[in-house]
C-alpha cells in the first residue's frame, strides 16, 4: 500500500523567510496530493492541492511542486507570518481513491516574528 | 462553502461505556464519509470508510465491533465506540467530499476530543 514520508517533522523561521516542508510516497497509482494546515485542537483544513497531471500550482504565498518520476511533491510557503504556525500534513491518494488519503507524520511549523 | 458538522466536541465517559459521535454535512450530501484517529502530535489515521446505506469499510487493525458505524443518510454518519477504555481517548475525526470526482476535497469535521476516565 502506500506510504507517504514527510521532512522535516519540526521547522522553525523567521518570520518573512520562506518554509519548504517535503513528502515523498510509494505507490505511484497516487494521483492526487492535498495539503492540510491544523492548528492545535482543531480541524485539518486544506491549504493547496494538486493532481498529478500538473507539475505546479501556486495560490498567492503558497505553492505545491510535484515530481511523479521522483514520487515527491513540496510544499511552499513564502514570506512567512506568524498565523502560518501550525501543522502542516500532506497526504497521498492511495490506490487512486481519493478517500483512502495516507497523511505524512505532519510537520510543526513554527514563524518567530 | 461545504460545512462538516462534528458532534460532540469534548466528552469525558467511564470506562464501559458507550459514546457516539455524530458526523453531519450540512449544506451538501456526502455518499461517503471517512473517519480518523489522531493521537496527540500524532498524524491523522483512517479507520473506516463510511458509505451510505451500506456496511463500513474498516481498515487492517480496527475493530469493527467496538467501532460501529452508520451512514443512515446521504448527510449523516455517526461512530460508536463501544465499551471504551483509556486507550481509547483520541482525538476522533470525520471528513467528507463534497465532490462528485473520486478526487474532489475532503472537508473535515472540528473533530470529536474523547477522553475514557
Amino acid at each position: 500500500g502506500e506510504n507517504v514520508e514527510q521532512h522535516p517533522s519540526t521547522l522553525s523561521v523567521q518570520e518573512g523567510d520562506s518554509a519548504v516542508i517535503k513528502c515523498t510516497y510509494s505507490d505511484s497509482a497516487s494521483n492526487y496530493f492535498p495539503w492540510y494546515k491544523q492548528e492545535l485542537g482543531k480541524r485539518p483544513q486544506l491549504i493547496i492541492d494538486i493532481r498529478s497531471n500538473v507539475g505546479e500550482k501556486k495560490d498567492q504565498r503558497i505553492a505545491v511542486t510535484l515530481n511523479k518520476t521522483a514520487k515527491h511533491f513540496s510544499l511552499h510557503i513564502t514570506e512567512t507570518q506568524p498565523e502560518d504556525s501550525a501543522v502542516y500534513f500532506c497526504a497521498a491518494s492511495g490506490g487512486g481513491s481519493q478517500g483512502n488519503l495516507i497523511f505524512g507524520k505532519g510537520t510543526k511549523l513554527s514563524v518567530k516574528p | 462553502g461545504a460545512v462538516v458538522s462534528q458532534h460532540p466536541s469534548r466528552v469525558i465517559c467511564k470506562s464501559g461505556t458507550s459514546v457516539k459521535i455524530e458526523c453531519r454535512s450540512l449544506d451538501f450530501q456526502a455518499t461517503t464519509m471517512f473517519w480518523y484517529r489522531q493521537f496527540p502530535k500524532q498524524s491523522l489515521m483512517l479507520m473506516a470508510t463510511s458509505n451510505e446505506g451500506s456496511k463500513a469499510t474498516y481498515e487492517q487493525g480496527v475493530e469493527k465491533d467496538k467501532f460501529l458505524i452508520n451512514h443512515a443518510s446521504l448527510t449523516l454518519s455517526t461512530l460508536t465506540v463501544t465499551s471504551a477504555h483509556p486507550e481509547d481517548s483520541s482525538f476522533y475525526i470525520c471528513s467528507a467530499s463534497s465532490g462528485q470526482a473520486y478526487n474532489s476535497p475532503l472537508h473535515f469535521g472540528n473533530g470529536t476530543r474523547l477522553t475514557v476516565t
